[in-house]
């Protein structure tokens, strides 16, 4: 089985704080995801990678940063928390199978800034 | 920006009862179409994916159907039970080189004993 884990599955930080959600994944696959899901709205991408040392930004990339360093592991950077930044965070990754990339999630980080 | 709507936004049913939602897409460019299931506390956990016009998806008693035509793809859930209840995710993929996912915001389901 696939499995996708993300560092905290709670975490409280200050406004102005640098915070690190981490994901790790152990299939080897190529690509990795971030998304933040807020209520009422879809997951909305913030970053992916689809190799080491890539990174390509997603539709609300505005107070992000990434770091892929390794295969298995993609980062999310929070340079400077913002109170708009509380949600909930979702890492995912994905391989091609047959032309269709299934989408494999960690359980999410609910990140809370005050 | 993909728009993907899933409707309805939440839906109580009581157990035992069938049931069905909607996701819209745009048809244009169109590769595949993705579901999945939310539990509370859990990790999203993929259901279907669908590329072809017509394609039919059964697992137990949910299954889906597709019509890239006109943008639209159903969830049906028999008999609904209690660990039924989710967020159920569609996300549509365009074609060409893009890996991205677009998805909807979900509909809430809770299957009522």
């Amino acid at each position: 089985d696939v499995k996708v884990t993300q560092s905290s599955r709670y975490l409280v930080k200050r406004t102005g704080e640098k915070v690190f959600l981490e994901c790790v994944q152990d299939m080897d696959h190529e690509n990795m995801f971030w998304y933040r899901q807020d209520p009422g709205l879809g997951l909305r991408l913030i970053y992916f990678s689809y190799d080491v040392k890539m990174k390509e930004k997603g539709d609300i990339p505005e107070g992000y940063s990434v770091s892929r360093e390794k295969k298995e592991r993609f980062s999310l950077i929070l340079e400077s928390a913002s109170t708009n930044q509380t949600s909930m965070y979702l890492c995912a990754s994905s391989a091609p199978t047959g032309g269709v990339e299934t989408q494999y999630f960690g359980p999410g980080t609910r990140l809370l800034v005050l | 920006i993909l728009n993907v709507e899933q409707s309805p936004q939440s839906l109580h049913v009581q157990e035992g009862d069938s049931t069905n939602f909607t996701c819209s897409f745009p048809s244009s460019n169109f590769y595949a179409l993705h579901w999945y299931r939310w539990e509370t506390a859990k990790s999203p956990e993929a259901l279907f994916v669908m590329t072809l016009n017509g394609d039919e998806k059964k697992k137990g008693r949910i299954s889906a159907t597709l019509n890239t035509k006109e943008g639209y793809s159903y969830l049906y859930i028999k008999g609904s039970q209690p660990e039924d209840s989710a967020t159920y995710l569609c996300a549509s993929r365009p074609g060409g080189s893009a890996r991205q996912l677009t998805f909807g915001s979900g509909t809430q389901l809770t299957v009522l004993p």
